[in-house]
């Protein structure tokens, strides 16, 4: 069985702050993880990915997340928030095969200018 | 690389009406492909798995004869949403997975807003 529980459902920062999302996770196996962003009415677009290689993944747009296995965690982080960052972001947890991914239950960033 | 598409990208509907949507793969062949549902400000919720050629494979809750699901060709999936009620409107996302390659990853279309009335 597996689960992701991402600890904010609101994340409000300044334009030019860091962000920080945070993801917790549970797996029975080696799990992969991923951050997707969705903005209003769109679809998902895959920010990063881990799968078992180097523990601090660099995605798009900035972010990065790193895998800690000892604290069962992959925050999302990025060094200066923009604008155009402002969507609601989903820490997912996939099995090895890619078939059954477990979706968080979702953080919406908000940017104030 | 790796685009999948959905059409329409919303739909009104009255009530008792069908409505089919379709998810496509545009650039790649789609030997899985999964769908999803989302309600406002909530998660994805993954309603059935469909394999190229065979029956999709329902998650518990969701009632097959009420979302047919069909994958007849390594680049097509629909979803038809029979005798549509208020309660089934939502956002209704479609992924693709080509596992003939060897790849993992889910590749997501746009979604369908889908609104009963």
């Amino acid at each position: 069985a597996q689960s992701v529980t991402q600890l904010d459902s609101h994340v409000s920062v300044s334009e030019g702050t860091p962000v920080l999302l945070r993801c917790n996770y549970s797996s029975s196996y080696s799990p992969s993880l991923f951050w997707y962003v969705q903005h209003p009415n769109k679809g998902l677009q895959l920010l990063l990915k881990y799968t078992s290689a180097a523990t601090l993944v660099k995605g798009i747009n900035g972010f990065e997340a790193e895998f800690k296995k000892s604290e069962t965690s992959f925050h999302l982080t990025k060094p200066s928030a923009h604008m155009s960052d402002a969507a609601e972001y989903f820490c997912v947890v996939s099995d090895t095969g890619g078939n059954m991914l477990t979706f968080g239950g979702g953080t919406r960033l908000m940017v104030k200018p | 690389g790796a685009v999948v598409s959905q059409h329409p990208s919303w739909v009104i509907c009255k009530s008792g009406t069908s409505v089919k949507i379709e998810c496509r793969s545009l650039d790649f062949q789609a030997t899985t492909m999964f769908w999803y549902r989302q309600f406002p400000k909530q998660s994805l919720m993954l309603m059935a798995t469909s394999n190229e050629g065979s029956k999709a494979t329902y998650e518990q809750g969701v009632e097959k004869d009420k979302f047919l699901i069909n994958h007849a060709s390594l680049t097509l999936s629909t979803l038809t949403v029979t005798s549509a009620h208020p309660e089934d409107s939502s956002f209704y996302i479609c992924s693709a997975q080509n596992r003939l390659a060897g790849l993992t990853e889910q590749y997501f279309g746009p979604g369908t807003r889908l609104t009963v009335t």
